[in-house]
């Protein structure tokens, strides 16, 4: 029972660098998400995908871009990483977006920005 | 524009004691509300989904209750257990959009 897989784990970046955050679901959910989450701000909206070939922004959008490669993967791309950008990333998914089933979640990654 | 609210930040209790977290929502038009437990290092799991047309949900010694008139939602642990210890999030949704998330509340279940 995969559920939702984040790759990597852990990751350090210099300022200016570029990394894509990959996520993959095999529960054929529709909708998927990413989300960064920062002591004492909570779990925050970057973008999400509502569909196969959709994409909308979030609350914290800006200095990220995002792909649905298919309809199991979603990633999340930062061209010039910023120390701001240092923070835990959530990956997740659901039925569709507002479902009354529950949303899943992969175990995040660990990001540091020099 | 939907915002959701956790108090206390942090919670400590002795173990065995019943305890009740809050949740509170600004948008009565609310499409359903998840209770989400998150322990160090991990991701979210969820815990119980309670839909607007329903009062509350249970599993096990977890029951939710929503009431959209007042915008609030309780998450009640009966007899809690030291490996209760974890952060605990309410999100909500309006229809079709994204959950919002409260910011958590720190269980702390001292044996």
């Amino acid at each position: 029972n995969a559920g939702v897989t984040q790759t990597p784990k852990f990751q350090v970046l210099k300022t200016g660098q570029s990394m894509t955050l990959q996520c993959a679901q095999d529960m054929n959910h529709n909708s998927m998400y990413w989300y960064r989450q920062d002591p004492g701000m909570g779990l925050r909206l970057i973008y999400y995908s509502a569909s196969e070939g959709t994409t909308d922004k979030g609350e914290v959008p800006n200095g990220y871009n995002v792909s649905r490669l298919n309809k199991r993967e979603f990633s999340l791309r930062l061209e010039s990483a910023a120390p701001s950008q240092t923070s835990v990333y959530f990956c997740a998914s659901s039925v569709t977006t507002g479902t009354s089933q529950p949303q899943h979640f992969g175990d995040g990654t660990r990001l540091s920005i020099l | 524009k939907q915002e959701v609210t956790q108090i206390p930040a942090a919670l400590s209790v002795p173990e065995g004691e019943n305890l009740v977290l809050n949740c509170s929502f600004t948008d009565s038009a609310i499409y359903n509300l998840q209770w989400f437990r998150q322990d160090p290092g991990k991701g979210l799991t969820s815990l119980l989904l309670i839909q607007s047309s329903q009062r509350e949900q249970t599993s096990g010694r977890l029951n939710a209750s929503l009431d959209k008139s007042s915008g609030r939602s309780t998450l009640y642990i009966a007899a809690s257990q030291p490996g209760d210890s974890a952060t605990y999030l309410c999100a909500g949704t309006t229809g079709n959009t994204p959950l919002v998330f409260g910011k958590g509340t720190r269980l702390s279940v001292i044996a």
